[in-house]
């Protein structure tokens, strides 16, 4: 089974909209981490930000913020004010269990965000 | 902080011949790394953790004797692709986390285009 689901394989939108990207995952642990990453065609890996699962408020980032349902099992990205070089593919990703350096990340299936001029 | 390079950024070598990708982390001591393989258009998919001085631990499905992985310092992990053949032709990228309470991210290396012909 899936643990990370991203159901939108691409997304177009306007220059200056807000976009939101969806993920849910699959987990029993009670203490997991949920990343969102940047990837642009160059193939480099940007952390855009992170969510504990014991974390009560949304975490925001500058224009990013993410929309944490624990219940609904929900971390979605939401971006404002889109800009041309937001165009590239987004994964969110989980860590299963307690925090250390050790812990896998897995990635989900990602989706491509294109943004018009 | 928390600088990961990955050599070489691309590589074209003929079927049958191995190939060896470096992972450093430049500056701060990674006791584990991981090694990600991205098909075009696909997600990362995690190939093995790599564990400073022990074997790695390889995920289901990834021949172990084909993919092998060296961490024999702190800073520096290997992935040698033996006998390549061109379905191992990939975006193989590896990253490594400080991990809490300084950094959550994983940080990762720049990426290898493994192009085999």
């Amino acid at each position: 089974a899936q643990k990370i689901t991203q159901t939108q394989p691409g997304m177009f939108v306007q220059e200056k909209e807000a976009v939101t990207l969806d993920c849910t995952y699959d987990t029993s642990d009670q203490s997991y981490g949920l990343f969102w990453y940047k990837q642009p065609s160059s193939g480099e890996m940007i952390f855009l930000i992170y969510q504990g699962s014991y974390d009560e408020q949304n975490a925001t980032e500058g224009r990013y913020s993410l929309n944490f349902q624990k219940a609904r099992k929900s971390a979605n990205l939401v971006i404002s004010a889109s800009q041309l070089g937001d165009s590239a593919m987004y994964f969110c990703a989980m860590r299963e269990g307690r925090e250390s350096s050790a812990s896998k990340i897995i990635f989900g299936s990602g989706t491509r965000l294109s943004i018009r001029p | 902080g928390a600088v990961v390079s990955q050599h070489p950024s691309w590589v074209i070598c003929k079927s049958g011949t191995s190939v060896k990708i470096e992972c450093r982390s430049l500056d701060f001591q990674a006791t584990t790394m991981f090694w990600y393989r991205q098909f075009p258009k696909q997600s990362l998919m995690l190939m093995a953790t790599s564990n400073e001085g022990s074997k790695a631990t390889y995920e289901q499905g990834v021949e172990k004797d084909k993919f092998l992985i060296n961490h024999a310092s702190l800073t520096l992990s290997t992935l040698t692709v033996t006998s390549a053949h061109p379905e191992d032709s990939s975006f193989y990228i590896c990253s490594a986390r400080v991990g809490a309470p300084t950094r959550t991210e994983a940080f990762f290396g720049q990426g290898t285009r493994l192009t085999v012909v």
